[in-house]
């Protein structure tokens, strides 16, 4: 699987919008963007993904450069039950392999 | 949504004890699902991929005969770590998928398995 780069950690205030970024410059043509949170002492949770056009849904939005070397992940307004560990992960659409884990971005809200 | 439901959420015992944890999918088959370990502070570590009624399939220095992982059915695997010594505590999380391509991953809750 390709490699995401992320930052360690990011910071938020609660009700301001977060842009969480993921850089994966040798993604090929049939990965998938995946974006995963963990919740203390939680397993991952499915949040979004999308493959070249963004991407809506109920938890989050996901936006994708035209070249898709990288990613971001936007809360539109955080909670602070949003505070978590957002993984960034690359996934081949042609098989089902399992989902391969970096160090994610560490979100911290603040109230 | 997909239910993934992982029991127990937490065991302590003594060091050589043998310790069982399920990984069951409620409202889907799933034929293939994954263990993975997570030690504190670090990412979550593939150890095995389970495909029902065959074999696992374990990654490179996870002792197959220590994590003896089972998936009888399309809906049940279990992982179980045998002789369990202090090193093996950490948190053991399962996920299922179901049939076909680039199918979501449904994780449990995770087992934080403490070893004294």
């Amino acid at each position: 699987d390709a490699k995401t780069t992320q930052p360690n950690s990011m910071e938020s205030n609660e009700e301001e919008p977060v842009h969480l970024p993921c850089n994966h410059s040798t993604i090929s043509g049939t990965d998938y963007i995946h974006w995963y949170r963990q919740l203390p002492s939680q397993g991952p949770e499915y949040v979004i993904h999308g493959l070249t056009s963004n991407v809506n849904n109920r938890m989050a939005s996901l936006a994708i450069a035209e070249d898709r070397k990288s990613s971001t992940l936007i809360l539109h307004r955080a909670t602070l039950r949003d505070a978590a560990v957002y993984y960034c992960i690359l996934r081949d659409v042609r098989g089902n392999t399992p989902l391969v884990f970096g160090k994610g971005t560490r979100l911290s809200v603040i109230a | 949504g997909a239910v993934v439901s992982q029991h127990p959420s937490r065991v302590i015992c003594k060091s050589g004890t043998s310790v069982k944890i399920e990984c069951r999918s409620l409202d889907f088959q799933a034929t293939t699902m994954f263990w993975y370990r997570q030690f504190p502070k670090q990412s979550l570590m593939l150890m095995a991929t389970s495909n029902e009624g065959s074999k696992a399939t374990y990654e490179q220095g996870v002792e197959k005969d220590k994590f003896l992982i089972n998936h009888a059915s399309l809906t049940l695997s279990t992982l179980t770590v045998t002789s369990a010594h202090p090193e093996d505590s950490s948190f053991y999380i399962c996920s299922a998928t179901g049939m076909g391509r680039n199918v979501a991953q449904h994780f449990g809750d995770g087992t934080r398995l403490s070893i004294l």
